[in-house]
């Protein structure tokens, strides 16, 4: 069981470039979503989907676009790099139903804008 | 909505001494709470959950926490501190609405002196 699987785990953007972070899970959790996690300010929300076909914004959104096409993956894609977005970044995965369901965290993804 | 405070930024102990790691929580209901360990350059794993059943919650790697309603406070303890104990602890709330849009604050950072 991989459990929350992200890709890559290092990248060097330049920029003005654009990439996509890749994550997917086979838990069949309903809620998935992305975090980033810059020094001294915690993981911070950045998009967060419920289902396939269905995705919302989070608590820091702008740069970041999001899709939801199966249960399985949710990739975060950067339109156009900017050094603010430098930042380590985190997949996480839950069932819905209850609020003491437990949220699953993918390795991470160490993203450096040049 | 639930919320929590982790009452300390920076908590530094001894090599076999008790670890304590304090969190405070604010809910007009019963909640769902969660500790979770970042190990350096890793993701978040779960440590104990508490979730309305037992007060006293065992969790992984000696770790337990107990639920105390009269000071609504969820502290994180062990016995006896080990170098491997060295990481960032964060306690979180569970989701509430019935899904988990959860936000995670900055963690308590333990260091641990051989």
């Amino acid at each position: 069981n991989a459990g929350v699987t992200q890709t890559p785990k290092f990248q060097v953007l330049k920029t003005g470039q654009s990439m996509t972070l890749q994550c997917a899970q086979d838990m069949n959790h309903e809620y998935m979503s992305w975090y980033r996690q810059d020094p001294g300010m915690g993981l911070r929300l950045i998009h967060y989907s419920v289902g396939a076909g269905i995705t919302d914004q989070g608590e820091v959104p702008n740069g970041y676009n999001v899709s939801r096409s199966t249960t399985e993956d949710f990739p975060l894609r950067l339109l156009s790099a900017a050094p603010s977005q430098t930042s380590v970044y985190f997949c996480a995965s839950s069932l819905l139903g209850t609020s003491g369901n437990t949220i699953y965290f993918g390795e991470g993804s160490w993203l450096t804008v040049v | 909505a639930q919320s929590v405070t982790q009452l300390d930024s920076h908590v530094s102990v001894s090599e076999g001494t008790p670890v304590l790691l304090r969190c405070n929580y604010s809910s007009s209901y019963s909640p769902s709470l969660f500790w979770y360990v970042q190990h350096p350059n890793k993701g978040l794993q779960l440590l104990l959950k508490y979730t309305s059943a037992a007060t006293l919650v065992k969790g992984i790697n000696g770790f337990e926490a107990e639920f105390k309603k009269s000071e609504t406070s969820f502290h994180l303890t062990k016995p006896s501190a080990h170098m491997s104990d060295a990481a960032e602890y964060f306690c979180v709330p569970g989701g509430s609405g019935g899904y988990q849009k959860v936000t995670f604050g900055t963690g308590t950072k333990l260091q641990v002196i051989p």
